[in-house]
């Protein structure tokens, strides 16, 4: 079964400052998608950023990067000129392409980041 | 932007009863999901549902729980005889394909007394 670790249980950045949240999953697979999903107090799960494994480039949305790394099984998230806004619990998420019974997506415990003024 | 819509945002119910949750997915979207959140853990898939049937669901969801489509737009899940342990975050998720970003519902807090 697939697994996802989330080794930060909390990370703090100076607003404006950069911060890189870590993400590594364990799958025999070869295809598949990672995704960050951002949870502020409000409970919501937002979509931040989404990679297709078999590209080879790293997503960017804005602020937010990442920097997948599939030999490794690796799947950061940078988020540069950290806003007040950005503090949330970041979630990082598989999930398998294989076939369309095999959607249902994996979650990392999630790291708290804290935005400091 | 069109978005995921879940009620009720708060649900507090007895042990013992029964709770429906709702919830109104994307209009064009094919696939639909339960997620479950209990406080200070992770996200847990419970089930996803497409051309109306289960396509797959976790060992969390036996047989208490149930998901129906009553017409073109809602989605529900049904908890039947709840514990105190039902008590979570319980997110609903819609997306176009099963290769497309699922999108999330604010959820619905359910508070198990």
């Amino acid at each position: 079964a697939q697994t996802v670790t989330q080794s930060q249980p909390e990370m703090s950045v100076q607003e404006a400052e950069t911060v890189t949240l870590s993400c590594t999953y364990d799958t025999s697979e070869s295809d598949y998608y990672l995704f960050w999903y951002k949870q502020p107090p409000s409970r919501q799960m937002i979509l931040v950023i989404r990679q297709e494994a078999y590209k080879q480039q790293n997503a960017t949305e804005n602020r937010f990067s990442v920097n997948f790394q599939k030999a490794a099984k690796s799947f950061s998230l940078k988020i540069s000129d950290s806003q007040l806004g950005d503090a949330a619990m970041y979630f990082c998420a598989y999930r398998s392409s294989t076939s369309y019974n095999n959607n249902d997506m994996r979650f990392g415990a999630g790291t708290r980041l804290t935005v400091k003024p | 932007e069109p978005e995921v819509t879940q009620t009720p945002s708060h649900q507090v119910t007895q042990m013992g009863q029964e709770v429906i949750l709702r919830c109104v997915p994307i209009s064009n979207h094919l696939y639909f999901y339960w997620y479950r959140q209990i406080l200070g853990q992770k996200v847990e898939f419970l089930v996803s549902f497409y051309n109306n049937e289960i396509s797959e669901k976790s060992e969390i969801f036996d047989d208490q729980f149930s998901v129906e489509r009553p017409d073109g737009s809602n989605f529900t899940l049904k908890i039947r005889s709840t514990k105190l342990e039902d008590s979570a975050m319980y997110f609903c998720a819609s997306s176009q394909y099963s290769n497309q970003p699922q999108h999330f519902g604010d959820g619905t807090r359910l508070s198990i007394l």
